[in-house]
């Protein structure tokens, strides 16, 4: 069965301490994949995007990730976290040109000031 | 700027009840779809909906109808509550070009079932 597995659950880091949330995708075929976050009290919002290329994305706010197809994974990178990085990220995958996009359990990340 | 708008944000219903979760976009999307979330499960897919007047099951269908009666209203109706459906709803749309994975979200309505 497709599933999408995140390593930890919560994440507490110090500001300016770098970032890497694990994502792990079971999948046949090629696969698209997605990060996406929740902000405290606001919508669910796609931070970045992989579909075909470069294996090395990169989204907003210094968000990248890394997909590594011989790995089956996604990783989410950040080198220098914030403050306002507290929020919840959530992996997801998709078959290519498919519409059934399967999300992670979330991850909470917990920056200290 | 309304975005995706759900209605309503919070509901509260006895075990048997029914309910309908009104969703819309103004953003001339042609997908929508319907996501649970339950803490430590993320977000599973219960319904989506490609185009106008198609419907298709996701991962967690069971106990759930959705309608798609214009492109910019996608419901979905709980036919009889049950506890375990006690969750929070988010609906979402995204543009075409095939992008067919969820871009914009609603606020997400939290649901209680007695």
């Amino acid at each position: 069965a497709q599933s999408v597995s995140q390593h930890n659950h919560h994440v507490i880091l110090s500001e300016a301490a770098s970032l890497e949330l694990g994502c792990n995708y079971s999948y046949g075929g090629t696969v698209n994949l997605f990060w996406y976050v929740q902000y405290p009290g606001q919508h669910l919002q796609l931070l970045l995007k992989y579909f075909s290329g470069d294996p090395l994305v990169k989204g907003i706010k210094g968000f990248e990730a890394e997909f590594i197809k011989s790995k089956f994974s996604f990783n989410l990178r950040k080198p220098s976290v914030q403050w306002s990085d507290t929020a919840e990220y959530f992996c997801a995958a998709k078959v290519t040109g498919g519409f059934k996009t399967i999300f992670g359990a979330g991850t909470r990340l917990f920056v200290k000031a | 700027n309304a975005g995706v708008t759900q209605t309503p944000k919070f509901q509260v219903l006895k075990t048997g009840q029914s309910m309908t979760l009104q969703c819309a976009q103004d953003m001339n999307h042609n997908s929508m779809y319907w996501y649970r979330q339950d803490p430590g499960m993320g977000l599973r897919l219960i319904y989506y909906s490609a185009s106008e007047g198609t419907t298709d099951k996701g991962e967690v269908p069971n106990g759930y109808n959705v309608s798609r009666l214009n492109k910019r209203e996608f419901s979905l109706r709980l036919e009889s509550a049950a506890p375990s459906q006690t969750s929070v709803y988010f609906c979402a749309s995204s543009e075409d070009g095939g992008a067919r994975q969820p871009q914009h979200f609603g606020d997400g309505t939290r649901l209680s079932i007695l």
